[in-house]
């Protein structure tokens, strides 16, 4: 799996669009982009992944450069509660062995 | 609904003394994984099943061990636990479609294990 760079902490205010970068400049053509996150004494949650499109879902959008080295997750309007540790992963989708590396990822802090 | 169970929330057991973890799930999954979190790190990967096929980290400890009697659970088995192995135990399951693809994890609450 490719290895993601992320800032290790950004603060954002309540209300305001949260944008959480990623660098993944050895990502291959296969390999999708996911977001987790993980609130503090929870499991990782699951938010949203793409390969080279653009995506939107209830949680949050994903914004993925054209040649795929960086992508941007955007929580639109961000409350107390996006308060977590965000992870960036690069991953294939194909078949036989494979695994979710999580790095140390961003923790982001959302202020009243 | 549909979740990724782990049972007990939090675990203490003595150094020495082996301990079981377990994880339960309702989403009929046939991957299931346990990571291993220690305090301000990143989870880490301890192994996985695929159906009844253990697949384990290169750099597991044998200390680690782990069953999976059918598809909806899971334990992760401590032989015997060190004051290293003091953290927060992760269960995660994901579907692997026949194509091959698998989707997304979804992860328990965890079992926080303290090694007195």
């Amino acid at each position: 799996d490719a290895k993601t760079t992320q800032p290790p902490s950004m603060d954002c205010a309540e209300g305001r669009a949260a944008n959480l970068p990623c660098n993944h400049s050895t990502i291959s053509g296969n390999e999708y982009v996911y977001w987790y996150r993980q609130i503090h004494s929870q499991g990782p949650q699951y938010i949203i992944h793409g390969l080279k499109n653009n995506e939107t879902n209830e949680m949050a959008s994903l914004i993925i450069t054209e040649d795929r080295k960086s992508s941007t997750l955007i929580l639109p309007h961000a409350t107390l509660r996006d308060t977590a540790v965000y992870y960036c992963i690069v991953r294939g989708l194909s078949g036989g062995y494979q695994k979710v590396t999580f790095g140390i990822g961003t923790k982001l802090q959302v202020i009243p | 609904d549909a979740m990724v169970i782990q049972n007990p929330r939090y675990q203490v057991t003595q150094f020495g003394k082996p301990v079981t973890l377990s994880c339960s799930q309702t989403l009929n999954h046939n991957v299931m994984y346990w990571y291993q979190q220690k305090s301000s790190q990143a989870p880490k990967l301890l192994f996985h099943y695929y159906d009844k096929d253990f697949n384990n980290e290169a750099d597991t400890p044998d200390n680690f061990q782990s069953r999976r009697p059918n598809t909806s659970f899971c334990f992760l088995d401590i032989r015997s636990p060190g004051l290293g192995d003091a953290a927060m135990y992760l269960c995660a399951t994901s579907r692997e479609l026949p194509s091959g693809r698998r989707n997304e994890q979804f992860f328990g609450p965890g079992t926080r294990l303290t090694v007195l």
